[in-house]
């Protein structure tokens, strides 16, 4: 059973579109992650919710929108795509963070291509 | 502010052989986490190993060890009895405030 599932697994798009890639987890976790893996495989956090509310934000264009509907769902919406957006996106889970570590759990990872 | 540096882009190992892959990091925290994961070309992120800053006893797991140096802020990990199956791209991390901090990567090639 996949623990972490996101979907598409493969998305192209033209520039200026709007498109959102969905994320689920299985684990039972109250934390999820959308990190960005760029062309020269830079892997950077960007949005991290605990119990649907965001707790970690980093500077990301405000053309980016995570929605957690359920603490087991994370979703990235992206309006008006950019050329630059093109990446590969992991979505991840934990448990609730709190001292020490909780080993982050990912996705397989969305390639999105915009052309 | 915290950062993990990976020096080396791409190394070969010839199979059954054994090579380190390099990893300096800063940080001003004296409690976090160091790992390696491993990136196959299916993407999917595989946690190789992890350490504890913590602990001093260097962290091992089957073929994989790490020499962790905390004064130098060093984490390099060697991989032994080298396998086809270990080609893929590594990243170091460091886990600190609830976040990762990752390395740009180093390719491994494995050579049969």
């Amino acid at each position: 059973d996949t623990a972490v599932s996101q979907t598409p697994k493969y998305l192209v798009t033209q520039m200026g579109n709007d498109k959102s890639i969905k994320c689920e987890q299985n684990l039972g976790h109250d934390t999820m992650y959308w990190y960005k893996q760029d062309s020269k495989k830079f892997l950077k956090i960007m949005f991290s919710y605990n119990n649907k509310e965001l707790i970690i934000n980093e500077t990301v264009p405000n053309r980016f929108s995570p929605k957690s509907p359920d603490k087991a769902h994370l979703n990235l919406h992206i309006n008006s795509l950019e050329l630059g957006d093109s990446a590969v996106y992991f979505c991840a889970s934990s448990r609730e963070p709190g001292q020490g570590y909780n080993e982050q759990f990912f996705g397989p990872g969305t390639r999105l291509t915009v052309l | 502010a915290q950062t993990v540096t990976q020096s080396q882009p791409e190394m070969s190992v010839q199979e059954a052989e054994t090579v380190t892959l390099s990893c300096t990091y800063d940080t001003s925290e004296s409690d976090y986490y160091l790992f390696w994961y491993k990136q196959p070309p299916s993407r999917q992120m595989i946690l190789v190993i992890r350490q504890e800053a913590y602990k001093q006893q260097n962290a091992t797991e089957n073929r994989f060890s790490v020499n962790f140096q905390k004064a130098a802020k060093s984490f390099s990990l060697k991989i032994s009895d080298s396998q086809l199956g270990d080609a893929a791209m590594y990243f170091c991390a460091l886990y600190n405030f609830n976040k990762f901090y990752f390395g740009s990567g180093t390719k491994l090639n494995v050579k049969p």
